[in-house]
């Protein structure tokens, strides 16, 4: 069983442009909602996390909407650039335990 | 130098072969993590250890050991290797909160 459904699979978008990517849980007890992104032969690091207090959380170009009545959140980032490709990963969990993630995102800016 | 080392970064063995990855971490977290990342699967939680003497099965658990030497080392071991096992696995650690998780650079292991 799947915890936390992401898609797209995968994004193409142009530079400039806005690139948002969604997941769905079905946990109603997940209290934390991180955003993971992953550059080609590196591994994943934090980018942005909500906790379902609060609707919407901005750093920079990145934010998190969070819709709690739905079970969604999203990844908006605002003016990509070539530099924003790569992939994304969402991420729950519910207390202490260890964080779930999302089948992941590739996102490619292109000029 | 890196906060979180994995060796080898790569690794090609043979079928039924016994294999140990290995993850060292200087941030001094006391959670460390196994995953797993296939293509269009994500990342898959293999095993995790709270502290020095817990030690937790996670969702792939299975044809994979892991051994908690230290608090700085956590190893993962493929008893039998089978092709099925071809991956990318990546260790993380966390303070004790867990809000963030911070990844190695990842081992790429291929079973033939």
């Amino acid at each position: 069983q799947q915890q936390v459904k992401q898609s797209p699979q995968s994004l193409i978008v142009q530079k400039g442009g806005i690139s948002i990517i969604n997941c769905a849980y079905e946990n109603t007890a997940f209290d934390y909602f991180p955003w993971y992104q992953q550059f080609p032969g590196k591994g994943p690091a934090l980018l942005i996390a909500i906790r379902p207090d609060v609707s919407e959380k901005k750093e920079g170009r990145f934010t998190i909407s969070f819709n709690k009545s739905a079970k969604q959140f999203s990844l908006h980032i605002m003016d990509s650039q070539p530099g924003d490709s790569a992939t994304y990963f969402c991420a729950a969990r519910r207390g202490n335990t260890p964080l779930v993630f999302g089948k992941g995102t590739r996102l490619s800016v292109i000029a | 130098d890196a906060d979180v080392t994995q060796t080898p970064r790569n690794r090609i063995t043979k079928t039924g072969k016994r294999i140990m990855l290995e993850c060292s971490q200087t941030k001094g977290h006391d959670r460390m993590y196994w995953y797993r990342q296939d293509p269009g699967l994500g990342l898959r939680l293999i095993y995790y250890s709270f502290d020095v003497k817990d030690i937790n099965k996670g969702e792939i658990s299975d044809g994979y050991s892991v051994s908690r030497q230290a608090q700085a080392k956590f190893s993962l071991s493929l008893e039998s290797a089978i092709p099925n096992q071809t991956a990318l696995y990546f260790c993380a650690t966390s303070d004790l909160d867990g809000y963030e998780q911070y990844f190695g650079p990842g081992t790429r292991l291929t079973v033939t």
